[in-house]
């Protein structure tokens, strides 16, 4: 049984437009989400984060929202650049306790973005 | 700025051969982990380490044992090696298991070891 689902394989974009990656999840115990991209034969690199406290981050042209009531999460860029064609995983812990060792990833999604 | 880094980064081997998969981290972190990807799927966790002479299961730790050697390393080994087994395996690392309400600490990864099992 998936816990984060990232329901949308690809996703392509246009330079310079907005691109909105979307993540669901089923466990109501996860207080912590992370997005991660990654490129071909190279290590996931984080990218943001999300405290469940909170519902918006910001990091440059990377915004993420969390929506508790839906469990669900988006990442939006703006504007998207051909550098950041990858893909991109969603990425969810319990932080019950102080702890987020156990992350929970989605399958990811291909973002690629034509210039 | 080495970061994570994982030897071998590719490795071939025959069923029922065993194996070391070796990683180190520089970031003086505290966490270490091991992870496999197989194709269409996400990362799961095999086994982690939360701190120097602790180790845990994850999701998938079945044909698997590490080691925490030091600080600095944390090694995943496959004592008979299944073709069931062919991956890539990520090592991570955070400064520790803490998240969320503390603050951000998100794991750090290596480039990934691609193993094949014939």
């Amino acid at each position: 049984d998936q816990q984060v689902k990232q329901n949308s394989p690809s996703l392509s974009v246009q330079e310079g437009r907005i691109s909105i990656l979307n993540c669901d999840y089923t466990n109501s115990m996860f207080d912590y989400f992370l997005w991660y991209k990654k490129y071909p034969a190279e290590g996931p690199t984080f990218l943001i984060s999300i405290s469940s406290i909170k519902d918006k981050n910001e990091d440059g042209r990377f915004t993420v929202f969390l929506n508790k009531s839906a469990k669900h999460l988006s990442l939006h860029i703006v504007p998207s650049q051909p550098g950041d064609s990858a893909v991109y995983f969603c990425a969810a812990s319990e932080g019950s306790g102080g702890s987020n060792y156990k992350l929970t990833f989605g399958k990811g999604t291909l973002l690629t973005v034509n210039p | 700025n080495a970061g994570v880094t994982q030897t071998p980064k590719f490795q071939v081997l025959k069923t029922g051969q065993s194996m070391t998969l070796q990683c180190a981290q520089d970031m003086n972190h505290n966490s270490m982990y091991w992870y496999r990807q197989d194709p269409g799927m996400g990362l799961r966790l095999i086994y982690y380490s939360a701190s120097e002479g602790t180790t845990d299961k994850g999701e998938v730790p079945n044909g698997y044992n590490v080691s925490r050697l030091n600080k600095r390393e944390f090694s995943l080994r496959l004592e008979s090696a299944a073709p069931s087994q062919t991956s890539v395996y990520f090592c991570a690392s955070s400064v520790d298991g803490r998240g969320g309400r503390y603050g951000n600490q998100p794991q750090h990864f290596g480039d990934g070891t691609r193993l094949s099992i014939l």
